[in-house]
């Protein structure tokens, strides 16, 4: 079964740093593109950023470009977001989404169950 | 960068009746264009990819169309069981934004 386990969500004071990991089970890691899609409480989905099957390629919506920064450990299956330099606005269940083949242009077929990011002083 | 817009915002329905949500991208994007359902309190799970290609395991009154701007996604038969938030999604190149989703009751 595939199974995408997110974690590292809290608690971050504005200004403050926090890194999400996503493990991946189940699944040739690196074979698929992997990104990270937020949703604040009560509103809709937002797409945050995607990495390619091997880490060679990532993009990032304008709303975290220069502040988050996503990889991935193929060798331990795992996702990360790096998000720097919070804001109030990046409170949000974040959900790791595996993407259905190597290459970004992809739906998300696969998502975790989320982690909790809140920040406030 | 393009904009993706669904209506209705919402929408209630009797149980069996037939229902259509609209998704427009502000330019063209071939058909890459996903749907997904959002349970209350649940996770996101894939509908349709590629504007009209049913996700294995989900129930064949879902259906999509469209190509280029316009898409639709209807739900032949309204159960119960499909209220819920549906949300479309560009993919042809990033950013893969997402429609800003319909909400779906049923009466």
């Amino acid at each position: 079964e595939v199974q995408l386990v997110e974690s590292g969500g809290g608690l971050v004071q504005p200004g403050g740093s926090l890194r999400l990991s996503c493990a991946a089970s189940g699944i040739s890691f690196s074979s698929y593109a992997m990104s990270w899609v937020r949703q604040a409480p009560g509103k809709g989905l937002e797409w945050v950023s995607t990495i390619s099957g091997y880490g060679a390629k990532t993009y990032y919506a304008d709303s975290v470009k220069g502040r988050f920064t996503i990889s991935r450990d193929n060798s331990k299956n795992t996702l990360y977001l790096q998000m720097n330099s919070l804001r109030a606005e990046d409170a949000a269940v974040y959900y790791c989404a595996k993407g259905r083949y190597i290459d970004y242009r992809d739906a998300f077929d696969i998502w975790g169950q989320g982690t909790m990011v809140t920040v406030s002083s | 960068d393009i904009q993706m817009t669904q209506s209705p915002s919402s929408l209630s329905a009797s149980v069996g009746d037939s229902v259509t949500i609209t998704c427009r991208a502000s330019q063209g994007i071939s058909n890459y264009l996903a749907w997904y359902q959002q349970k209350p309190g649940k996770v996101p799970k894939l509908l349709i990819y590629a504007a009209s290609t049913l996700q294995s395991g989900v129930p064949s009154r879902f259906s999509g169309s469209g190509s280029g701007t316009d898409f639709t996604l209807t739900i032949s038969s309204l159960q119960p069981e499909d209220v819920a938030s549906y949300y479309c999604q560009k993919y042809n190149s990033a950013p893969l934004a997402f429609g800003p989703g319909t909400k779906v009751d049923v009466e």
